[in-house]
């Protein structure tokens, strides 16, 4: 069965400060794996995509890894700010199967001052 | 004006009743989804069609039934609405292909009492 594990499964941290999440998949054959940041009452909205090849993409203060060879993912925020108190979700989708997605039930975020 | 659209934003209904939700997009994308959120659990798929003439149960489908009546309109109805129904539901489209990118709407928070 695919499956998609995050955690923590909840983070505080002061304004400034870095941060990493961390996402570990057994979904195949792989496809692609994305995070999405999810504000509280909004729809996900995708940060990153990762494809096999690719072990890292950034996004402003975002950046993301793979290692498809022990299937782990992560999301590492620098200098977080207020705005980023979010749940960040990992989603990883399995060639062929029609953009169908295995969703992680996320980290929750908070920054504080 | 948002991409994905969702109506209504929220709903309380009773055990029984029906119950539909609906969603609209202007991104002039084929595939359309129908998601369900939980407290401690990641999204998951209840419809999703790649075009009109094209409708596939996902995951937890049983209770829900859906509606293409357009490109762009996906409607998604709960029959005889029962408690275990409540959660926050999300529209998304995309692309064709693995790697597109699936955008969601805002969710529809329902409540069955």
């Amino acid at each position: 069965k695919n499956q998609v594990e995050q955690s923590p499964q909840s983070l505080i941290i002061l304004e400034g400060k870095n941060c990493t999440l961390q996402c570990n998949y057994t979904v195949s054959p792989f496809s692609n794996l994305r995070w999405y940041k999810q504000d509280t009452g909004r729809g996900p909205v995708s940060l990153t995509i990762m494809t096999f090849s690719e072990n890292t993409k950034s996004n402003g203060r975002y950046t993301a890894t793979l290692d498809a060879d022990t299937k782990q993912s992560s999301l590492h925020i620098t200098a977080s700010q207020l705005s980023d108190s979010a749940s960040y979700i990992c989603v990883v989708s399995a060639l062929g199967r029609g953009n169908k997605l295995t969703f992680g039930t996320g980290t929750q975020l908070k920054v504080e001052l | 004006d948002a991409d994905v659209t969702q109506t209504p934003r929220n709903r309380i209904t009773k055990t029984g009743k029906r119950i539909m939700l609906e969603c609209s997009q202007t991104k002039g994308h084929d595939r359309m989804y129908w998601y369900r959120q939980d407290p401690g659990l990641g999204l998951r798929l209840i419809y999703y069609s790649f075009d009109v003439k094209d409708i596939n149960k996902g995951e937890i489908s049983d209770g829900y039934s859906v509606s293409r009546q357009a490109q762009a309109k996906f409607s998604l109805s709960l029959e005889s609405a029962i408690p275990n129904q409540t959660a926050l539901y999300f529209c998304a489209t995309s692309g064709e292909g693995d790697y597109n990118e699936q955008f969601f709407g805002p969710g529809t928070r329902l409540t069955v009492l």
